[in-house]
């Protein structure tokens, strides 16, 4: 099994630009949550897809930013435009639904760092 | 706001010792789930304790949560420089339906065993 695939790993980029990551979750996964990690923030919560639909949207910052989640198997978050407090590690994580411990565990993504200049 | 809380921020030990990380969180739970993370990598899950379980092992690793009083410990026995990590609690929300909850973490706590 890869495991969870980001893309890309490192992104720079001047302000104004737009910005898409990708992720990739485990096969068979059913939920997927976008994470951002910060020194001052701690890690946060995006939103999260079940089934391919986002159920929580909340922890998205502002309307800069977006997800989508076309099919089972691929996810992107797009900020556009982007600005340099936007700089920080994204995480992607994936979940499945076998009972158990393993219905409760996130599985996470190497990250994208991205830098806004 | 956070819900999970690790204490301390930092730790420091020496190889063969053993390290204790704590985690208070504010709200009721399903589980506690501890995480460690390497630096520059994703974080990778250790171990999960329900809200019904007072203490679980794996390996090197102990964990206790004591409901009553909203927190949860990670002893890490006999370490190791490999053990060099951030480690975080995080919880999820008892919600409708009860189950299968977004998780909120902590802030981590930076552990490193010097050789």
């Amino acid at each position: 099994d890869a495991g969870v695939i980001q893309s890309p790993r490192h992104e720079v980029t001047e302000m104004g630009q737009e910005v898409t990551l990708r992720c990739k979750p485990i096969s068979g996964h059913n939920s997927l949550f976008w994470y951002r990690q910060t020194m001052m923030r701690g890690l946060e919560l995006l939103i999260y897809f079940n089934n391919n639909v986002p159920i929580d949207d909340s922890g998205m910052p502002e309307d800069r930013f977006s997800a989508k989640m076309p099919n089972a198997s691929f996810s992107t978050l797009k900020i556009q435009p982007s600005e340099p407090r936007d700089s920080a590690v994204y995480f992607c994580a994936s979940r499945g639904t076998s009972g158990g411990v393993l219905a409760d565990t996130q599985y996470f993504g190497p990250g994208t760092r991205l830098t806004v200049l | 706001s956070q819900q999970g809380e690790e204490d301390p921020q930092a730790l420091s030990i020496q190889e063969g010792e053993n390290a204790t990380m704590n985690c208070s969180y504010k709200t009721s739970i399903n589980n506690l789930q501890w995480y460690r993370q390497n630096s520059g990598r994703g974080l990778v899950h250790l171990i999960l304790i329900r809200s019904n379980e007072r203490e679980k092992h794996s390996g090197r690793l102990r964990v206790t949560l004591d409901t009553s009083k909203k927190s949860s410990s990670l002893l890490i026995t006999a370490s190791r420089a490999a053990d060099t990590a951030s480690y975080f609690c995080a919880t999820d929300g008892v919600g409708s339906g009860g189950s299968n909850y977004k998780l909120t973490f902590g802030k981590g706590t930076l552990l490193t065993v010097n050789p």
